[in-house]
């Protein structure tokens, strides 16, 4: 079975500071890579997502990630983080061809104004 | 559009009660289904999965049982909770032979007694 490695548990960072969140999985096959994000008090919801075609995705509200596969990493970035950016944040990773995702362990940013 | 509701919100249950949670998908149809307990530091862990109308798949054996007795509902029950049954559930919905994106309910916080 695959499994999905979230290194980072707890991030705080004051505004404008760059992001970088790691996603590490294992599995050997065709992937499809998620980020989904859960602001306080709101539902977890989609914030980007590989299948095929540029390594370099980019999302919502200036979120990007870039799927490197000889390092199985799909990794999350922001250049300038904001204060609304607080949140939780989970890696997914369903096998092409499986519906069934599996889910990191969850980073919870905190970002200070 | 499409939306999932839960229900209830929140729930305070004492141990040994019954419990039943309730999923509703409005806006498509045949829809994969399914429920995650959500623990804090420990990421989303899918309980059950659907394809169809009573069809139903485990992922991990406890005391919690689904059920799907229509398209677009799918419910969370228990006999007889236990302690380790509190938690956050969150139902989710997926578009079969889609993009397999997770879309999730509000949940429900339970706390058992």
């Amino acid at each position: 079975a695959q499994s999905v490695s979230q290194h980072n548990h707890h991030v705080i960072l004051s505004e404008a500071a760059s992001l970088e969140l790691g996603c590490n999985y294992s599995y050997g096959g065709t992937v499809n890579l998620f980020w989904y994000v859960q602001y306080p008090g709101q539902h977890l919801q989609l914030l980007l997502k590989y299948f095929s075609g540029d390594p370099l995705v980019k999302g919502i509200k200036g979120f990007e990630a870039e799927f490197i596969k000889s390092k199985f990493s799909f990794n999350l970035r922001k250049p300038s983080v904001q204060w609304s950016d607080t949140a939780e944040y989970f890696c997914a990773v369903t096998p092409g061809g499986s519906y069934i995702p599996t889910f990191g362990r969850g980073t919870s940013l905190i970002v200070h104004p | 559009s499409q939306t999932i509701h839960q229900w209830p919100a929140t729930l305070v249950q004492p141990v040994g009660s019954p419990l039943s949670l309730e999923c509703t998908v409005e806006g498509t149809s045949n829809p994969n289904l399914y429920w995650y307990r959500q623990a804090a530091g420990r990421g989303l862990q899918l309980l059950f999965y659907s394809v169809g109308i009573g069809q139903i798949s485990s992922e991990v054996p406890q005391n919690l049982s689904a059920s799907r007795p229509q398209d677009r509902q799918f419910i969370l029950s228990s006999k007889k909770l236990l302690l380790s049954d509190s938690g956050f559930y969150l139902c989710a919905w997926s578009v079969k032979g889609g993009s397999e994106t997770q879309y999730f309910g509000p949940g429900t916080r339970l706390l058992v007694l």
